[in-house]
């Protein structure tokens, strides 16, 4: 089946600092959704990217989905505290079309901040 | 508005025995999706209701899961028996029913951990 590649596992940054991850794929997705998990929480939505190429940003956040539609990044811009947590990447399966439908994720990257 | 809610938010319980676990969606959500995470590993698809209806249980490991959603409402995820290799935190989705682009909204997880 599908499969999401997320990297890096972890990141240890400082406060201030930009940060950087992707999320690629040996297959196309057509939507690729940004996720934040605080501890004890469950996932909220970030960034959702409907179109090849497309750039959105929400706050200091800025996604892409990839040209090829097979990756996409995500970009946090002078990392805080509050930053911690689990980013995932996720899509739907090519067999839901347009609507989401069930989730694929990545594995996550662990972003840890340093005050 | 109330977001997803789950019960219970930790359980701890010896192989063999059987769990529970509640999800309540976010009111007048007709979708309503099971999600589980391993440690370490990727946020897997268990299932997806619609209304009442099972839409997709593709993700269901095996028979010793049960999931219902009587009325259309809140959903029960059983597991009976229960085996170590069934650890892990078990998300609850919703998202309203929409033809395109409906957001999940995940609750904050059931954190099961099977000795």
């Amino acid at each position: 089946g599908q499969q999401l590649n997320q990297s890096p596992q972890s990141m240890f940054i400082q406060e201030g600092e930009d940060v950087s991850m992707n999320c690629t794929s040996s297959s196309i997705f057509n939507t690729w959704l940004w996720y934040k998990q605080d501890p004890g929480e469950g996932p909220v939505l970030l960034i959702a990217l409907y179109k090849a190429g497309e750039l959105t940003s929400n706050g200091r956040l800025t996604a892409q989905f990839g040209i090829t539609r097979k990756d996409s990044f995500l970009n946090i811009s002078a990392s805080i505290p509050s930053d911690v947590g689990i980013y995932f990447c996720a899509g739907p399966p090519m067999n839901y079309g347009g609507s989401q439908g069930n989730l694929i994720f990545g594995k996550g990257t662990k972003l840890s901040v340093k005050p | 508005e109330a977001g997803v809610t789950q019960f219970p938010s930790h359980s701890v319980i010896e192989k063999g025995q059987t769990v529970t676990l509640r999800c309540d969606p976010i009111s007048g959500h007709d979708n309503l999706y099971w999600y589980r995470r391993v440690m370490g590993k990727e946020i897997k698809f268990l299932l997806h209701f619609v209304k009442e209806s099972k839409q997709d249980e593709s993700g269901m490991p095996n028979n010793r899961f049960l999931a219902e959603r009587t009325g259309g409402t809140y959903s029960t995820l059983k597991v009976q028996p229960a085996e170590l290799e069934d650890s892990g935190v078990y998300f609850c989705a919703s998202s309203h029913l929409t033809w395109f682009q409906e957001t999940q909204y995940f609750g904050p997880g059931t954190r099961l951990l099977v000795l």
